[in-house]
């Protein structure tokens, strides 16, 4: 059985940093595309960033680029997401997903999520 | 970039109604749709992918139609289960954007 777990959520100042990781199990870990996800209550899904299954080919949603990065261990079978100079409206609920396949796939499997609150 | 619209925003329809819904994008993006259910409290459910393949487990009143710019989302006969929050997704390039949703309720 797939599980994803998020961790690294909490309350940060705006402006300084957090990252958060996701640990993967139940699956090959290095076959498969990942993810994140966010949303913040009472809203809709956001696609923050995503990354093939070699690191390959990385995408981020304009809202983060050049503050966010996404990386990979498939060794550790884990998932990270690097949140620099965060803002007010990066709060949201962030969320791991797994991919259907290793690179432009539909998204399969989701973990429960870290809550970012970005706040002074 | 490209945008993903969806129509309508809400909507309410009886039990055994059949309900569409739309996704519209701001280019074409061939067949690289799928279709997601949000329930409150629970976790996103693929439904749908590449336009009209119906996930394996999707109950058969789910389907899907389009390419290139419109895609709908049909459930045939509307359930109670069925209460939720849909969204239509591309995924053609490195860019995996969202539609706004369509949140349906039953009557």
């Amino acid at each position: 059985e797939v599980h994803l777990v998020e961790s690294g959520g909490g309350l940060v100042q705006p402006g300084r940093s957090l990252r958060l990781s996701c640990a993967a199990s139940g699956f090959i870990f290095g076959d498969y595309a990942m993810h994140w996800v966010r949303q913040v209550p009472g809203k809709g899904l956001e696609w923050v960033s995503g990354i093939s299954w070699n690191s390959g080919a990385i995408g981020y949603a304009d809202s983060v680029k050049g503050r966010f990065t996404i990386s990979r261990d498939n060794a550790k079978n884990s998932l990270y997401l690097q949140m620099r100079s965060l803002k007010v409206e990066d709060t949201a609920l962030y969320s791991c997903v797994k991919a259907s396949g290793w690179n432009l796939n539909p998204f399969e499997h989701w973990g429960q999520g870290t809550l970012v609150t970005v706040s002074s | 970039d490209i945008q993903m619209t969806q129509s309508p925003s809400s909507l309410s329809a009886s039990v055994g109604d059949r309900v569409t819904i739309t996704c519209r994008a701001s280019q074409a993006i061939s067949e690289y749709l799928a279709w997601y259910q949000h329930k409150p409290g629970k976790l996103p459910k693929l439904l749908i992918y590449a336009a009209s393949i119906l996930q394996s487990g999707v109950p058969s009143r789910f389907s899907g139609s389009g390419s290139g710019t419109d895609f709908t989302l049909t459930i045939s006969s509307l359930q109670p289960e069925d209460v939720a929050t849909y969204y239509c997704q591309k995924y053609n390039n490195a860019l995996f954007t969202f539609g706004p949703g369509t949140k349906v309720d039953v009557k």
